[in-house]
C-alpha cells in the first residue's frame, strides 16, 4: 500500500520568510496529492491540491510541486504570517472510488513575527 | 447542513465501555471516511462508505471496531470494550461522488476527541 513521508516534523521561521515541506510517496499510481492546514483543536483543511497531469500549482502565497519520477511533492509558503502557523499534512491516493487519502505524520510550522 | 458534523465533541469513556460517535456528512456526498488521529499524527485510514455500502474497513485496527451508513447518510463508528489505545480524535470526511474526479475535494468535520481512562 501507499507510505507516505513528510520532513521535516517542525519548521520555524520568521515572519516574510519562505517555508517548503516536503513529501515523498511510495504508490507510484498515486495520483492526487493535497496539502491539509490543521490548527491546534480544528478540523484538517484543505489548502491547495495538485494532480499528476500537472508539475505545479500556485494559489497566492502558496505554491505546490510534483515530481512524479521521483515520487516526492513540495509545498512552498512564501511571505509567511504568523497565522500560518499551524500543522501541515500531505497526503497521497490514487484518486479513484473508495480509495482512502494516505496522509504524511505532519509538519508544526510556527511563524514568528 | 454546511460542513460535516460530528458529535460528541469530546468522549471520556472508562475502559471496557462502549462508545458510539456520530459523523452527519455534508447533504448529498455519497462518499464517506473515518480517520483515526493520533495526538501529534497524520491522519489514519479506517473505513470508508460510498452511500450506504461499506466498501473498504481494512484500516479498522481490530472487531472492535464496528462502522454502519445505514441509510447512506449518517454514520456511527462504534468501538466496543474500549482500551486506552483507542484514546484519538476520529475523524469523520465525505465527499460528493462516489468515485474522485477532477476538482473533488474531501471535507473534515472537527473530530471527536476520544479519551479511554
Amino acid at each position: 500500500g501507499e507510505n507516505v513521508e513528510q520532513h521535516p516534523s517542525t519548521l520555524s521561521v520568521q515572519e516574510g520568510d519562505s517555508a517548503v515541506i516536503k513529501c515523498t510517496y511510495s504508490d507510484s499510481a498515486s495520483n492526487y496529492f493535497p496539502w491539509y492546514k490543521q490548527e491546534l483543536g480544528k478540523r484538517p483543511q484543505l489548502i491547495i491540491d495538485i494532480r499528476s497531469n500537472v508539475g505545479e500549482k500556485k494559489d497566492q502565497r502558496i505554491a505546490v510541486t510534483l515530481n512524479k519520477t521521483a515520487k516526492h511533492f513540495s509545498l512552498h509558503i512564501t511571505e509567511t504570517q504568523p497565522e500560518d502557523s499551524a500543522v501541515y499534512f500531505c497526503a497521497a491516493s490514487r484518486n479513484q472510488a473508495g480509495t482512502a487519502l494516505i496522509f504524511g505524520k505532519g509538519t508544526t510550522l510556527s511563524v514568528s513575527s | 447542513g454546511a460542513g460535516v458534523s460530528q458529535s460528541p465533541r469530546y468522549k471520556v469513556a472508562k475502559r471496557g465501555q462502549d462508545v458510539a460517535l456520530r459523523c452527519d456528512p455534508i447533504s448529498g456526498h455519497v462518499s464517506l471516511f473515518w480517520y483515526q488521529q493520533a495526538l501529534g499524527q497524520g491522519p489514519e485510514f479506517l473505513t470508508y462508505f460510498q452511500n450506504e455500502a461499506q466498501l473498504d474497513k481494512s484500516g479498522l485496527p481490530s472487531d472492535r471496531f464496528f462502522a454502519e451508513r445505514p441509510e447512506g447518510s449518517v454514520s456511527t463508528l462504534k468501538i466496543q470494550r474500549t482500551q486506552q489505545e483507542d484514546s484519538a480524535v476520529y475523524l469523520c470526511a465525505s465527499s460528493l461522488v462516489g468515485q474522485i474526479a477532477t476538482n473533488e475535494k474531501l471535507f473534515f468535520g472537527s473530530g471527536t476527541q476520544l479519551s479511554v481512562l
